[in-house]
Parts: structure tokens; sequence; C-alpha cells
């Protein structure tokens, strides 16, 4: 089993759209976990960090289950300039004491007019 | 500006040789990373340092090697042993820690031909 799991996609969606993504992670002591964004062939960038009580950033609202140990995005009112690749991270504790990111694949989303 | 800068965007080798790619930072940041990307695939480390003068293997060290002689500074070296090393590389800095994003380099891209 992958330790951070994301369904591919493509996610193709109309403008205006509402679309989720979950993401799911195997260990049960991971600490801090955000999305990213990336565009085609550019470097992924920070859209938001996720917080146990759930946050929100505009149209983007991001969960954390524990229990379930998933992490969830929304986007709401989806844009032509969202379609991109989001892509899960989660940061664990390793046995040496460092951290360490942890990225899932990626899901594709494809916002068409 | 603060940001991370990575040197040359497209790098071209011909196989059997050595090449040296560039990662500087001036945000301040403890932690250094560095990430490999193949097309469909996510993000996988190659090292990573959290402290000038010290580094660890990540997953995929073999065929690598890296310094971190300056804090703003860690460059990567990628050897004629590494067999398939065509890849887009991306460099990433954090504060260090549990609960802190990484920023990210635009990226090289590497082809040995």
């Amino acid at each position: 089993r992958k330790e951070v799991e994301q369904d591919p996609g493509p996610f193709n969606v109309p403008e205006g759209a509402t679309v989720a993504f979950n993401c799911t992670y195997s260990n049960s002591a991971s600490q801090s976990f955000f999305w990213y964004r990336q565009d085609c062939r550019k470097e992924p960038k920070l859209l938001m960090s996720v917080y146990s009580s759930g946050n929100e950033d505009g149209r983007f609202t991001a969960q954390l289950n524990r229990a379930s140990q998933y992490i969830s995005l929304l986007i709401r009112d989806s844009k032509l300039s969202d379609s991109a690749t989001y892509l899960c991270v989660v940061n664990s504790l390793t046995t040496s004491g460092t951290y360490k990111y942890i990225f899932g694949t990626g899901t594709r989303l494809k916002v068409l007019a | 500006d603060g940001g991370i800068t990575q040197s040359p965007k497209y790098l071209f080798r011909k196989e059997g040789q050595n090449v040296t790619l560039s990662c500087e930072q001036n945000l301040n940041h403890d932690a250094m990373y560095w990430y490999r990307q193949d097309p469909g695939q996510g993000l996988r480390l190659i090292y990573y340092s959290q402290i000038v003068n010290d580094f660890q293997k990540g997953d995929i060290a073999e065929g690598y090697s890296v310094s971190r002689e300056k804090k703003e500074s860690f460059p990567l070296t990628v050897t004629s042993a590494q067999k398939n090393p065509t890849a887009f590389y991306l460099c990433a800095s954090s504060t260090g820690g549990s609960g802190y994003e990484q920023y990210f380099g635009p990226g090289t891209r590497l082809t040995v031909t």
C-alpha cells in the first residue's frame, strides 16, 4: 500500500462546478498535511495547509479526518485557471528523528469552458 | 525577493558524464531537499539536509551525491552510476520540523542521451 494515495483522475468539470478530491495516508502518526498545486512542467506551489478543524481559503476548503486517515480538498465555483494537478502531502516523523514529506502522485483537474 | 533558485532550467548531458545541479535559497531555511519527478509519477526524495554539514539519504539516493557547506546552498551531483538520470529535478526548503510547508525552486529538467 502506498503511504499517500490519490485518485489520479483526470476530473473533467465545467466552469462553475464544485469538485472534491480525497487523499488517504497510511501512517497514523503523521503530523501535518498540505495541498499543493502543480501546473504542467512547473514546480509544486503550496495551496494550503490542512488543519484539524478544517480550513477555508476563498473557494478552497480543506478537511482532515484523522480517524479515517484522509484529507480532502473542495473547490467551489471552478475556474479555468484551476486546471492543474493537485498534490496531497503528508509530513511524518521518521525513526531517525527527522521529518519527512510524503507526496501523493496527484489528482489532475481539467476545468472546461 | 526571497526564494529558491535552481540553475540551469534545462540541462543536456551525454551518458557517462557527471553533472551538478545548483540550488540556492535566501529564505534562511535550515532544511533543504532534492526530489526527482518522472512523467506521471509523484515526487521521490533523493537527499535531504536538516542542517549545514549534515545530510541524509532519501528513498532513491543511489547514483547521486550532495553537499551542504553553506546554509543557502545544496548542490546535487548526478553521477554516471545513476541508471536513469533523465528526469525533472526539484529542490525545496523548509524551516524544518513538523507543521512547516516546503517551498520549491523552479526545477531543472535534465536529459541524458
